[in-house]
């Protein structure tokens, strides 16, 4: 699977949208780009993924650039509780792996 | 759904002890997966199970730590015995099997201090 790089860290003030940035410049045709987060004390949780197009659900919109080496996570309307570490994650889909490969992910700080 | 459930929550236990660590997945998922995290290793991942059959095991670090999944609805981690360096967050996660996504859903995690 290919790797990622994140900011190690970031801030973005309460209410505004906060822009998660993650390089993936070898990522292969059949791979996916997932975001997770981890909330201090807490366990990993699902943010959103996608293959191409852009994707948006109820927590984030992903934006994926045309050749696909880069993406931005947007989180539209950050509030205190969005504070926590954003992993992203690239991976295909396969019967014979199942392993997600964890980084050290962006640690992002909501200010209010 | 109560989501994935894990016991203890925290366990402080002494070199040398038996640890058993708990897991329920989520009901109907077909994968399960241990998960250790620790500041300077990360989130690394110890075994994973499909169907209650072990998949890959290649994480474990040690014969000292073991994994069983007897049914659908239940796993256990063993480490004996336990060394302080086993001082971790210890993480189960469960998926639903689907060719469009693995998503993995995670429990709030075991917190083990060997002393």
């Amino acid at each position: 699977d290919a790797k990622t790089t994140q900011p190690p860290s970031m801030d973005c003030a309460e209410g505004r949208a906060a822009n998660l940035p993650c390089n993936h410049s070898t990522i292969s045709g059949n791979e996916y780009v997932y975001w997770y987060r981890q909330i201090h004390s807490q366990g990993p949780q699902y943010i959103i993924h996608g293959l191409k197009n852009n994707e948006t659900n109820e927590m984030a919109s992903l934006i994926i650039t045309e050749d696909r080496k880069s993406s931005t996570l947007i989180l539209p309307h950050a509030t205190l509780r969005d504070t926590a570490v954003y992993y992203c994650i690239v991976r295909a889909l396969s019967d014979s792996n199942y392993q997600l490969i964890w980084g050290a992910g962006t640690k992002l700080i909501i200010k209010p | 759904d109560a989501g994935v459930i894990q016991s203890p929550r925290h366990e402080v236990t002494e070199m040398g002890q038996e640890v058993t660590l708990r897991c329920k997945p989520i009901s109907g998922h077909d994968y399960l997966f241990w998960y250790r995290q620790t500041m300077m290793r990360g989130l690394e991942l110890l075994i994973y199970f499909n169907n209650n059959v072990p998949i890959d095991d290649s994480g474990m670090p040690e014969d000292r730590f073991s994994a069983k999944m007897p049914n659908a609805s239940f796993s256990t981690l063993k480490i004996q015995p336990s060394e302080p360096r086993d001082s971790a967050v210890y993480f189960c996660a469960s998926s639903p099997w689907s060719r469009r996504t693995d998503t993995q859903y995670f429990g709030p995690g075991t917190r083990l201090t060997v002393l």
